[in-house]
């Protein structure tokens, strides 16, 4: 049972390139999620689904895509990639929507 | 519109004394309240959690208390020990609703040796 998982670990891109962060649960998990840290702005909420095929946005969702077509993966696209994207990227999941989450490793994102 | 703050952006406190971080939250709505700690390059893991029927919950060394009139909630931790160093996120949801989790800033909590 590898929770949630994410790769990859670091990543350092220029400005307009694009590139898939992908996240992977294998508890069954309906409810998954995508955050970004950054100093002094606690968890941002960037992507939401509640199921397979159900995608939602959350507080910060410019300049990303997801897309939810199993219950276990859930990979967030960075269209054109902008210094401002530059962050700590969190999956999550849980078994409904509002209930404890377990959260990914993370992932170390860098834009030049 | 911040709905769950932690006002305190970190702590110290001295090892074996007790510490108190502490969370207000604005939305009478929220029925489901939740700690986690996160150490550095390693996602957030959950500590300990209360449902709003409830005004303590005690697991161990940490005791969350919830005081719904006053929208606050505290996280104690006792004795405080070195690996307890880590930043302290809480976290709130309308769970009854379905709604998602909110969570706020977060707290540095340094223990010292």
């Amino acid at each position: 049972n590898a929770g949630v998982t994410q790769t990859p670990k670091f990543q350092v891109l220029k400005t307009g390139q694009s590139m898939t962060l992908q996240c992977a649960q294998d508890m069954n998990h309906e409810y998954m999620s995508w955050y970004r840290q950054d100093p002094g702005m606690g968890l941002r909420l960037i992507h939401y689904s509640v199921g397979a095929g159900i995608t939602d946005q959350g507080e910060v969702p410019n300049g990303y895509n997801v897309s939810r077509s199993t219950t276990e993966d859930f990979p967030l696209r960075l269209l054109s990639a902008a210094p401002s994207q530059t962050s700590v990227y969190f999956c999550a999941s849980s078994y409904i929507t509002g209930d404890r989450q377990f959260f990914g490793p993370g992932t170390r994102l860098t834009v030049l | 519109d911040q709905q769950v703050k932690q006002n305190s952006p970190s702590l110290s406190v001295q090892e074996g004394r007790i510490s108190i971080l502490n969370c207000d939250y604005t939305n009478s709505m929220f029925d489901y309240f939740l700690w986690y700690k996160k150490y550095p390059a390693e996602g957030p893991t959950f500590l300990i959690s209360i449902s709003s029927i409830k005004d303590k919950n005690e697991d161990g060394r940490f005791t969350v208390f919830l005081n719904k009139s006053a929208k606050h909630l505290s996280l104690h931790i006792v004795p405080s020990q070195p690996g307890d160093s880590a930043v302290y996120f809480c976290a709130a949801s309308f769970r009854f609703g379905n709604e998602k989790l909110t969570f706020g800033t977060g707290t540095r909590l340094t223990i010292i040796p």
